[in-house]
């Protein structure tokens, strides 16, 4: 069976400090790999995802950067984190050319302080 | 624009009550239509996908309808428990295998004993 993991669950950082969220996906080969932010109180925001090893789409320019070095690895980054990154951090999967449904992880909880 | 809007933003109902959320959309041309439960803390997990040409859908106590011409949908939750409080999203996905679904913002739902 399929399984996805994250970490951390949680972390706390300064303002200014690098970030660095991992995500790892078992169980399937090839997957679409997304990152999510969920403020508090509102909806999924869509980061980036990829459909193959070193493709990434951006979908909101901001200070994050994300990188798939491994087939079912997906790393998310910052150099100099503000404020407003704070939020819950979701990491999914799914498998075909779209229309299917996404797997999510367990996420991480990020307060920048 | 593509859009997803759910109603109410917030519920709270009594144990054993049954209840209904709302969703509508405005993305075109559709794919299909998903509702995702999401527990405090934790990732979203599906509970129904719609197609086009389905009315209707069940998922233990929960009902989704999904009418494509006014492009609205529905769930319904029978004899909710406590175990329901959670936030209740709808997806809808663009026809035309785009990675990108639309996500509306949720319904936050407390079921009190």
């Amino acid at each position: 069976s399929q399984t996805i993991h994250q970490w951390p669950a949680t972390l706390v950082q300064p303002v200014g400090s690098p970030l660095s969220l991992e995500c790892t996906v078992e169980g399937t080969s090839n997957p679409n790999l997304y990152w999510y932010r969920q403020a508090a109180g509102r909806g999924l925001q869509l980061l980036f995802y990829s459909v193959g090893i070193g493709q990434i789409s951006s979908e909101v320019p901001q200070n994050l950067s994300a990188s798939r070095p491994q087939d079912r690895q997906f790393i998310l980054s910052s150099k100099k984190l503000l404020l407003s990154d704070s939020g819950f951090y979701l990491c999914a999967w799914s498998v075909g050319q779209g229309g299917e449904t996404q797997y999510f992880g367990p996420g991480t909880r990020l307060l920048v302080l | 624009k593509n859009q997803v809007e759910q109603s109410p933003q917030s519920l709270i109902i009594l144990e054993g009550k049954n209840c209904t959320l709302q969703c509508n959309y405005t993305v075109s041309p559709f794919s299909n239509l998903r509702w995702y439960k999401q527990d405090t803390g934790r990732g979203p997990v599906s509970l129904t996908i719609m197609t086009f040409s389905e009315n209707t859908k069940s998922n233990g106590r929960y009902t989704a309808t999904l009418d494509a011409d006014t492009k609205q949908s529905s769930l319904h939750i029978t004899a909710s428990q406590l175990s329901d409080s959670a936030s209740y999203i709808c997806v809808v996905r663009k026809a035309g295998g785009s990675y990108i679904p639309t996500f509306g913002r949720g319904t936050s739902l407390i079921v009190h004993p």
